[in-house]
């Protein structure tokens, strides 16, 4: 168990619908990263807070944004769903964001019908 | 963008032997590599890491070996266990930046 909790583990949703995925970092971990992984691709990095503040930025799509809480959970937002957005999210966090190791979610997976 | 690259999908190897996992990247700017692991269902797990002033680091049965000049990082498993296999990932870091390959699907067989 990494600690790191990510709800719902399946989401089924319809194209051109919203849904938000959920992730509850390691007590103490100030930072969180968000990765997709499409079918044989690797971890494609969407996006990392620190603290509540946006610290980097990867491949996301302006239809996806996310947010991080004042108790460090983070929320990423996906809207008018297509049927390539069908994949795996992974939320990982570490403790400051710098070189250090992440800890990974289980991962919610979302089926865009 | 593909940054890392790990251009072996797939590798068989024979329990007992060695298992070496290949990795390329292309930003030099890149200062810190690490190898995690995947299970089905599962997150990643971080396995070990090499700083870029290093060119080897090596934990138990796992080695990581980088070469700088070649943009090349490789982990050495020795001996390979069925129970490694799993999906392998290379990534690499620079800032607050931590960038994945698509990783490499270990067999070992019995």
């Amino acid at each position: 168990d990494s600690g790191v909790t990510q709800t719902p583990k399946h989401l089924i949703t319809a194209t051109g619908q919203r849904v938000t995925l959920r992730c509850s970092p390691r007590s103490g971990d100030l930072s969180v990263y968000w990765y997709q992984q499409s079918l044989d691709q690797g971890l494609q990095f969407l996006i990392q807070y620190y603290n509540g503040e946006e610290r980097a930025k990867g491949n996301i799509l302006e239809r996806f944004s996310a947010q991080q809480f004042p108790d460090l959970h983070s929320e990423l937002n996906l809207s008018s769903l297509e049927l390539g957005d069908s994949a795996l999210y992974f939320c990982a966090s570490s403790a400051a964001g710098g070189k250090e190791k992440l800890f990974f979610g289980s991962g919610t997976q979302l089926s865009v019908l | 963008d593909q940054q890392v690259k790990q251009n072996s999908p797939s590798l068989s190897v024979q329990e007992g032997r060695i298992s070496i996992l290949n990795c390329d990247y292309t930003n030099s700017m890149f200062d810190y590599f690490l190898w995690y692991k995947k299970y089905p269902a599962e997150g990643p797990t971080f396995l070990i890491s090499i700083s870029s002033i290093k060119d080897k680091n090596e934990d138990g049965r796992f080695t990581v070996f980088l070469n700088k000049s070649a943009k090349h990082l490789s982990l050495h498993i020795v001996p390979s266990q069925p129970g490694d296999s799993a999906v392998y990932f290379c990534a690499a870091t620079v800032d607050n930046d931590m960038r994945f390959g698509a990783g490499t699907r270990l067999t070992v067989k019995p």
